[in-house]
């Protein structure tokens, strides 16, 4: 398997210009995780979802920002509009059930909003 | 809320010596812990899975202990290499199934 998928590797864009990020999780993968990573905030859990259901969304800092997982292989992860402070690294990872065993991790968008 | 900390924060020391490297946290219903390396710009990469019935797991030159009741968890690398720097992170797999990480440990191995 390829393993966890993100598009694109880099955006940059301009403030309150709407960003969509991909991703594909590894095949037979059921929950799904898209975190941020900051200097200042370390990795933060924006939500995550088991079986195409939104399980928590508690981390998602605004309603600027929007999560979608219409099927078992994409979720996008949308952020309109964006904002300098949304400038980040943001990760999905992907396990096989909701608990017990490993997640693995896509290489990451950098986002960057001037 | 799991609050996961690592000790310390940054640790630099000469190649062949062994590497401790600490995460505690703070709500011992977990299901499992992992420890991720992360090398600069680049994403995470798993290393060793514990789940919360074991009390630790080794690959190669790596151990991870795990003590569920105190809240803490040890990545020992032994004989360090150069190639073993980089930013070493816990996560913590909780009961409500979020992972929890901690704000790791950059660790630089001098040749």
């Amino acid at each position: 398997d390829a393993g966890v998928i993100q598009s694109p590797r880099h955006e940059v864009t301009e403030m309150g210009q709407e960003v969509t990020l991909r991703c594909k999780p590894i095949s037979g993968h059921n929950s799904l995780f898209w975190y941020r990573q900051t200097m200042m905030r370390g990795l933060e859990l924006l939500i995550y979802f088991n079986n195409n259901v939104p399980i928590d969304d508690s981390g998602m800092p605004e309603d600027r920002f929007s999560a979608k997982m219409p099927n078992a292989s994409f979720s996008t992860l949308k952020i309109q509009p964006s904002e300098p402070r949304d400038s980040a690294v943001y990760f999905c990872a992907s396990s096989q059930n909701r608990g017990a065993t490993e997640a693995f991790f896509g290489q990451g968008t950098r986002l960057t909003v001037v | 809320k799991q609050e996961v900390t690592q000790i310390p924060a940054a640790l630099s020391v000469p190649e062949g010596e062994n590497l401790v490297l600490n995460c505690s946290f703070t709500d011992s219903a977990i299901y499992n812990l992992q420890w991720f390396r992360q090398d600069p710009g680049k994403g995470l990469t798993s290393l060793l899975l514990i789940q919360s019935s074991q009390r630790e797991q080794t690959s190669g030159r790596l151990n991870a202990s795990l003590d569920k009741s105190s809240g803490r968890s040890t990545l020992y690398i032994a004989a360090s290499q150069p190639g073993d720097s980089a930013t070493y992170l816990c996560a913590v797999r909780s009961n409500d199934y979020k992972l929890s990480f901690g704000a790791g440990t950059t660790v630089t191995v001098r040749a």
